[in-house]
Order: structure tokens, then C-alpha cells, then sequence
């Protein structure tokens, strides 16, 4: 079934420091790929999305490159800010019948931003 | 911004209790989701609603859970008898289509079975 694996936490930064979130995944065909973010006391948001290989998602200065020959997802930002402060799902939506609509997502990663 | 409302945050009942979570999908949604999250644990799918009626669901949701859209704007997940390991923060989200990649969640209830 479908999978995704992502970067264990948590991770601590300084301010201005550059961010990486390493995701892979697993799927049947095609999917759609997604990061969420979910701040303090809050629910589920999307960041950014990418739909097929070589997209590239981008929000509020965070990007993601959908790259197919290595199934990954990886997040990153340049310059991160306290603001940041919060957990990051990847997560991925597989087009095949019978799951096409339901998101599989991976563990989360909490990142703390130092200022 | 239209955006998927919750309710209650937090809920707290004892093991063997019902509890109903409510929650209204942005209006003019037509796919309906729960999702849950033990601690420390992933985000799982639980169910998906289309069109008043079951589309999907994982191993997670057995009989002791239902799903119920009893009005035009109410979407509710109900658990017949709780117990401690259905402790998690559920989720609600929608998405306007069949074609749509994206779902809107809500800001989550947190249940606390004891």
C-alpha cells in the first residue's frame, strides 16, 4: 500500500538557518504530493502541493520539488523564522481506483525556530 | 476564507461512553472526511462521505464508528463505545470535488478517553 517515510524530529534551528525536511513515499502510480502544516493549537493547513514529476511547490518562501526517480519530496527554505515554529506533515494522495481520494501521511516533523 | 469548523476542541468521557464529533465542512464541499491522530502517532484516514453515504474506509473504522450528514451542513463521527485507545485528536476535512488534490481540515478535537 501506499507510504510515506519522512524525516524524523525534532529539529532545532536558529533563525536564518536553512531548512530541509526529507520526505519519500511509496505509491502506485502517479500521486499527488502535499506538505501540511500544523501550528500550536491549530489544525492541519496546506503549505504547498505538486501534482506531477518535476512540479515544484512553493509557500511563503518554502519549496518542494516532486521528483520521481527518487520518490521524493524533500522541504526546504533558505531562511527560516521563529514563525516557523510548528509541525510539518508530508503526505500523498494516489490516483488509483479505489484510493482516490484519501491522503496517506507521514509521522510529522516538529521544528523549533531559536531566535 | 471559508474554512472547516470543529466542535467541541476537547472532549473528555469515560470508556464505554458514546460521543458524537461534529463538524461543518465548508458549504460548498461535496467530499467529507475523518481523520485521527494518536499522539505522538500518524495523521489516518478513517472514512470519506459522498453524495450521503460511505465512499471509503480504512481497517480503523469497525462498527463501533458511523458517520452521519443528518442536516445540510452537519457532518458528524460517531463512536458507540469508547475506549482508552480511541484517545487521539480527530480531524475533519472536505474538498470541493472529485478532481480536487486538496482537502481542508479542520482544527481538530481532541478526545481523552479515561
Amino acid at each position: 500500500g501506499d507510504s510515506v517515510t519522512q524525516m524524523e524530529g525534532p529539529v532545532t534551528l536558529s533563525e536564518e538557518a536553512f531548512l530541509t525536511i526529507n520526505c519519500t513515499y511509496t505509491a502506485t502510480g502517479y500521486p499527488s504530493l502535499f506538505w501540511y502544516v500544523q501550528y500550536p493549537g491549530e489544525g492541519l493547513q496546506l503549505l504547498l502541493k505538486a501534482t506531477k514529476a518535476d512540479d515544484k511547490g512553493s509557500n511563503k518562501g518554502f519549496e518542494a520539488t516532486y521528483r520521481k526517480e527518487t520518490t521524493s519530496f524533500h522541504l526546504e527554505k533558505g531562511s527560516v523564522q521563529v514563525s516557523d515554529s510548528a509541525v510539518y506533515f508530508c503526505a500523498l494522495r494516489s490516483v488509483s481506483s479505489g484510493s482516490a481520494r484519501q491522503l496517506t501521511f507521514g509521522s510529522g516533523t516538529q521544528l523549533t525556530v531559536l531566535p | 476564507e471559508p474554512e472547516v469548523t470543529q466542535t467541541p476542541s476537547h472532549q473528555v468521557t469515560q470508556m464505554g461512553q458514546e460521543v458524537i464529533l461534529r463538524c461543518v465542512p465548508i458549504s460548498n464541499h461535496l467530499y467529507f472526511y475523518w481523520y485521527r491522530q494518536i499522539l505522538g502517532q500518524k495523521v489516518e484516514f478513517l472514512v470519506s462521505f459522498y453524495n450521503n453515504e460511505i465512499s471509503e474506509k480504512s481497517e480503523i473504522f469497525d462498527d463501533q464508528f458511523s458517520v452521519e450528514r443528518p442536516d445540510g451542513s452537519n457532518f458528524t463521527l460517531k463512536i458507540r463505545s469508547t475506549k482508552l485507545e480511541d484517545s487521539a485528536m480527530y480531524f475533519c476535512a472536505s474538498s470541493p470535488r472529485v478532481e480536487s488534490t486538496e482537502a481542508f481540515f479542520g482544527q481538530g478535537t481532541r478526545l481523552t478517553v479515561v
